[in-house]
């Protein structure tokens, strides 16, 4: 059974503080590592697709990079702003199989 | 562009009523998959269809649970004789392409099920 682990749970920060959130997953058999981001009463919206080992992804003040040996991918937010209050999901896919999403991590920024 | 609709949002069943879940992917996508949300769980996977075909079901229950996606219209998700364990908010994604995990999915709003 595939296990995909976020962490922390969930993160209070200030705003202007830049954070960092982990997601581990199983290091054989990678085949892609997605993020999403989902607002409460919204739908999750994909972030980054993620194959390459090294990969590293922006978009805007938000980056990803991916660690496909050692099975753990960051998602860092530079100066957390209240929009950015979201819980972050992460899926994992080891070949043509269903992606297999972690619990989240929910980011609460303070003004 | 309208993304992904689903319908209805909120759905109220008694046990042993059936429920229809409806999902229409993004214009172009002909790609869907359906997932569920337990209370204090993440997002699981059901299953993966493209027109008029299942691709990938392994993640849905073998009873009572079927998936369709036909030709022409959305795709149908169908619990028959609900029970209170399959109240779930219930999650339908497109995209464009599938096969593989590769591609990002455009995710719908959800229906929320409450068995009663």
């Amino acid at each position: 059974i595939l296990n995909v682990e976020q962490s922390p749970q969930s993160l209070h920060v200030q705003e202007g503080d830049s954070t960092n959130f982990t997601c581990s997953f199983p290091s054989s058999n990678f085949y892609a590592l997605h993020w999403y981001r989902w607002e409460t009463a919204k739908s999750p919206e994909a972030l980054f697709v993620m194959t390459l080992n090294g990969d590293e992804k922006k978009k805007g003040r938000i980056s990803a990079t991916l660690n496909t040996k050692e099975g753990y991918s960051y998602l860092y937010i530079k100066g957390s702003q209240p929009e950015d209050s979201a819980t972050y999901l992460c899926a994992f896919s080891s070949g043509n199989t269903p992606l297999v999403f972690g619990k989240g991590t929910r980011l609460s920024v303070i003004a | 562009n309208a993304g992904v609709m689903q319908n209805p949002r909120h759905l109220v069943r008694r046990r042993g009523q059936e429920a229809r879940l409806r999902c229409s992917p993004m214009k172009g996508h002909s790609h869907v998959y359906w997932y569920r949300q337990l209370p204090e769980e993440g997002l699981k996977f059901m299953v993966y269809l493209q027109k008029e075909n299942i691709i990938d079901e392994s993640g849905m229950p073998k009873e009572r649970f079927s998936a369709e996606f036909p030709k022409e219209g959305p795709s149908i998700l169908r619990i028959q004789q609900v029970v209170r364990g399959d109240s779930a908010a219930y999650f339908c994604a497109s995209s464009p392409r599938g096969g593989t995990s590769s591609y990002e999915q455009y995710f719908g709003p959800g229906t929320r099920l409450t068995v009663t």
